[in-house]
């Protein structure tokens, strides 16, 4: 099945400055990759999202690139701001399999006023 | 659009006991729903998948008499925890897909279940 690794596990940051979070993932059939942000105790919001067919997608400070060669892709945050504080996850799922979602291990971002 | 509610938000039970959450897709149908429990600071984790009329799909592991799903319909999907343990505590949340041709999923706010 699909595995989707998740780096860094940490990362703090300043407000302002930019955040990097990477995945990789191992079935190269996937063709879906979310990113979902989680704050304490809520539900995952899905914040951006990239299908197989494309290489990059962005979303005012938000954007994520894919590597399908490489397998694998990243979520890129800038200008960050306090309230982008959260846990990110990302995660990857194949059509044929139902779109069942695997998810990384997650990202806990703090960024310092 | 895209809303899932679930309910209740927060249980406790007594140990032996079982639960039973719901969640439903409240503005569109949802041809198939997801079941995750989350551990504290982990990730979330598949339980099964949950097709309206038809059987659950079990995740590897997890045990289909333990923890039953039934989808009845295009907005409602329950699970129960039967014989609920201190261990099953968790918090338990569930998505839902609106049509075979979309992957999105749409989570509800999840459930914190606490065995004592």
């Amino acid at each position: 099945g699909e595995n989707v690794e998740q780096h860094p596990s940490t990362l703090s940051v300043q407000e302002g400055d930019s955040a990097v979070i990477k995945c990789t993932y191992s079935d190269s059939a996937s063709n879906y990759f979310p990113w979902y942000k989680q704050e304490l105790g809520k539900r995952p919001q899905l914040i951006i999202d990239i299908r197989s067919n494309v290489g990059e997608k962005k979303d005012q400070r938000i954007a994520v690139t894919l590597n399908k060669t490489a397998k694998h892709f990243s979520l890129h945050i800038t200008e960050t701001q306090p309230e982008d504080s959260a846990v990110y996850f990302c995660a990857a799922s194949f059509g044929a399999a139902g779109n069942k979602l695997t998810f990384g291990g997650g990202t806990r971002v703090l960024v310092k006023p | 659009g895209a809303v899932v509610s679930q309910h209740p938000s927060r249980v406790i039970c007594k140990s032996g006991t079982s639960v039973k959450i719901e969640c439903r897709s409240l503005d569109f149908q949802a041809t198939t729903m997801f079941w995750y429990r989350q551990f504290p600071k982990q990730s979330l984790m598949l339980m099964a998948t949950s097709n309206e009329g038809s059987k659950a799909t079990y995740e590897q592991g997890v045990e289909k008499d333990k923890f039953l799903i039934n989808h009845a319909s295009l907005t409602l999907s329950t699970l129960t925890v039967t014989s609920a343990h201190p261990e099953d505590s968790s918090f338990y949340i569930c998505s839902a897909r609106s049509g075979l041709a979309a992957p999105e999923q749409f989570f509800g706010p999840g459930t914190r279940l606490t065995v004592l």
